[in-house]
């Protein structure tokens, strides 16, 4: 199975402050088809996951464009522009690539 | 709008079963996938399991955890998905979420179902 491995795991960050978050995979991500199916989830607390990245760097529907995905291969990195107190919760990469499907262990952003 | 709400958790011993359902709306649900997510107490996510549309032969995928115990299905006339559990053990306690697949994951996710297998 690929391992999906996320840094910090918890990332406590000053309101209007940038953030960002690392996912590692355990082999590359690039799918036969061309694409790489890595993707971002933002859970709030006592909410349901909600994705705000897909392929790497788009963002879905409604998503802030402060939100921003980048990276290749195995690398992926997951960045907030300015940080709002609505961005507090835990953040999730996940690989569509290769079966079975898998996610990082997840990074908890707080506000200092 | 996207809705997607699950039912049919509850309290079930080990060994026992359960079927969960996924009711769908606000899309043309027959041409999607659908996957399946859990996530234990405290924990994180995890992916169980998929099923493609009718134009992919309604095939399946699921995590080794699950395999041979857990069985996805859909009723496109129905707008529903559904996830068969049998044997089931103290390690499938979590919340069950059905997710709409687009982009090569959930891009829709429901508010989830608790199954606790306790004896």
């Amino acid at each position: 199975d690929v391992v999906m491995t996320q840094s910090p795991l918890s990332l406590p960050v000053t309101l209007g402050q940038p953030a960002s978050i690392s996912c590692r995979s355990s082999q590359s991500l690039v799918h036969s088809n061309g694409n790489t199916y890595l993707n971002w989830f933002q859970q709030r607390p006592g909410q349901s996951p909600r994705r705000l990245i897909y392929k790497v760097s788009n963002r879905d529907s409604g998503v802030p464009d402060r939100f921003s995905g980048s990276g290749s291969g195995t690398d992926f990195t997951l960045k907030i522009s300015r940080v709002e107190a609505e961005d507090v919760g835990v953040y999730y990469c996940m690989q569509g690539s290769h079966w079975p499907l898998t996610f990082g262990q997840g990074t908890k952003v707080e506000i200092k | 709008e996207v809705q997607l709400v699950e039912s049919g958790g509850g309290l079930v011993q080990p060994g026992g079963s359960l079927r969960l359902s996924c009711a769908a709306s606000g899309f043309t649900f027959s041409d999607y996938y659908m996957d399946w997510v859990r996530q234990a107490p405290g924990k994180g996510l995890e992916w169980v399991g998929r099923i493609r549309n009718k134009a992919n032969s309604y095939t399946t995928e699921y995590a080794a955890s699950v395999k041979g115990r857990f069985t996805i299905s859909r009723d496109d006339s129905k707008n529903s998905l559904y996830l068969q559990m049998n044997s089931l053990k103290t390690e499938d306690t979590a919340v069950y979420y059905c997710a709409r697949d687009s982009g090569g994951s959930g891009d829709s996710w429901g508010q989830g179902t608790l199954v606790t297998v306790s004896s």
